[in-house]
C-alpha cells in the first residue's frame, strides 16, 4: 500500500514561469490537503479538497495559486508567474475522511531563480 | 481562527534523559484533535502522537507521552529515555479542516 506520492521532488523555475505540483493520495483517500513550509518555519495550511470540490481554501494566496483534485488523476497545485518568495517546500497530505488522520507525502521543494 | 504556539525554538537533551516540549493553542471549539509531528532532516512529516480533546486520558506511545490540559489549552510532549534518533524538528498541530501547525521546536540530542 503505497503512501502519499508527490512529484516532482525538486522543481526549479525561473521567475514568471509556471509551477505544477502533483499529489497522488493514498489508496482509498478522497481528501487532500496542501501545505507550504518556508525555510525555518512550520507548515502553513493552504487548501483542502475533496474529489472535484474545494472545501476550504482559506490559506491560499488570492492570486496566482490554484488547486484542483479531479475525479481521475492526482491533485494539482498550480502556481502561475512564480516569484522568488514562492520558493518553499510544498507538502500534500491525504485522509479517508475529514476527521481522520492525515498522512503526509515527502514534499516538493520548489526553487525560483 | 485557531492558533498554535510553540514557545521554545530550540531544546537540547542528554541521551537517555527526559525532555518536555511545550505547546499552547487557541480555539473556541469543544471537540478537536491535537497532534505532535516529527520532521527529521529528510523533511518527511512523521506522526508521533495524537490526542482527542474529548478524552481526558493523556495519550501515550512508547517513550512519547503528552500532558493535555484542556482548560489551559496546553498540549506538551514528553520524550523519555531520549535517543539520538529523536533529534529533529517537532511540530505541534491542531486539526480543524486543515492542520494548523506551530512554528516548531528543534530538538538536539547530545550523546
Amino acid at each position: 500500500n503505497a503512501g502519499v506520492m508527490q512529484n516532482p521532488r525538486h522543481l526549479v523555475r525561473r521567475r514568471g514561469q509556471e509551477a505544477r505540483l502533483r499529489c497522488s493520495p493514498m489508496k482509498g483517500h478522497s481528501h487532500v490537503y496542501w501545505y507550504r513550509q518556508l525555510p525555518e518555519e512550520g507548515l502553513k495550511f493552504m487548501v483542502y479538497l475533496q474529489k472535484e470540490n474545494i472545501i476550504d481554501e482559506s490559506g491560499m494566496p488570492k492570486e496566482r495559486f490554484s488547486a484542483e483534485f479531479p475525479k481521475e488523476g492526482p491533485s494539482i497545485l498550480r502556481i502561475q508567474q512564480v516569484v522568488r518568495g514562492d520558493s518553499a517546500a510544498y507538502f500534500c497530505a491525504s485522509s479517508p475522511g475529514q476527521d481522520r488522520e492525515q498522512f503526509f507525502g515527502p514534499g516538493t521543494r520548489l526553487t525560483v531563480l | 481562527a485557531q492558533t498554535v504556539t510553540q514557545s521554545q525554538p530550540e531544546m537540547s537533551v542528554q541521551e537517555a534523559e527526559t525532555v518536555t516540549l511545550s505547546c499552547t493553542y487557541d480555539t473556541s471549539e469543544s471537540d478537536y484533535y491535537l497532534f505532535w509531528y516529527k520532521q527529521p532532516p529528510s523533511r518527511q512529516m512523521i506522526l508521533v502522537i495524537r490526542q482527542e480533546a474529548y478524552k481526558q486520558q493523556n495519550a501515550t506511545e512508547n517513550r512519547f507521552s503528552v500532558n493535555f490540559q484542556k482548560a489551559a489549552k496546553s498540549f506538551s510532549l514528553k520524550i523519555s529515555d531520549s535517543q539520538l534518533g529523536d533529534a529533529a524538528m517537532y511540530f505541534c498541530a491542531y486539526r480543524s479542516a486543515g492542520m494548523r501547525f506551530g512554528a516548531g521546536t528543534r530538538l538536539t540530542v547530545k550523546p
